[in-house]
């Protein structure tokens, strides 16, 4: 009930193409869907996040697609570049629970 | 935006004693939450920091191990106690944002030997 489900676990990607990564969840109380970006030696950061009253989401290369009945969401990133290099989290929020991240992805972007 | 600042950024102990990890938040928070990152994986809820309560644990953590203080609205620490080897990780600070979702700080990467 508490999970989170991301895949895949790593991803690599030539520049200028697209990276979709995906996530799945259990919980139907979740109603915040944030991803973030982590760099080594950082700590995680809000990309970019989404409520399930909306079906999709842009914010520059970055667009996140809802599925509620499939209780399934997804990260793409268009024209990847190297800059974008990083680990990814899914995570989910709401309803009173804590936020469940997703195990991450790791995302090389090949120049 | 909230910004998190977390000390000491990253440190090496031996095995047996303890270290206590501070958070300070340039404005007042109702809540903070202390996550474990272990190597390569995901972000692990430790507890929630609630000024003028105990902090709530989650599964898993136990407040004699992972003791934790709230004493104002701003500041928090996290104490990983008799550490062994397998406590190293990196131990994120996080409050909530008002929008949904949540500032991390930098985190404190710990080493035991």
């Amino acid at each position: 009930q508490q999970q989170v489900k991301q895949s895949p676990q790593s991803l690599i990607v030539q520049k200028g193409g697209i990276s979709i990564i995906n996530c799945a969840y259990e919980n139907t109380a979740f109603d915040y869907f944030p991803w973030y970006q982590q760099f080594p030696g950082k700590g995680p950061a809000l990309l970019i996040a989404i409520r399930p009253d909306v079906s999709e989401k842009k914010e520059g290369r970055f667009t996140i697609s809802f599925n509620k009945s499939a209780k399934q969401f997804s990260l793409h990133i268009m024209d990847s570049q190297p800059g974008d290099s990083a680990t990814y989290f899914c995570a989910a929020s709401g309803g009173g629970f804590k936020t469940i991240f997703g195990a991450g992805t790791r995302l090389f972007v090949k120049a | 935006s909230a910004v998190i600042s977390q000390k000491p950024s990253r440190d090496i102990c031996q095995r047996g004693t303890s270290l206590t990890i501070q958070c300070q938040v340039d404005s007042q928070v109702t809540m903070m939450f202390w996550y474990r990152q272990q190597p390569g994986q995901s972000l692990t809820l430790i507890a929630t920091a609630n000024q003028g309560s105990e902090a709530t644990y989650e599964s898993g953590f136990v407040i004699d191990k992972f003791p934790i203080s709230r004493p104002n609205l701003t500041f928090s620490t996290l104490t990983v106690s008799n550490m062994s080897p397998e406590d190293s990780s990196i131990y994120l600070c996080s409050v909530a944002r008002g929008s949904g979702g949540a500032f991390f700080g930098q985190g404190t990467r710990l080493t035991v030997v």
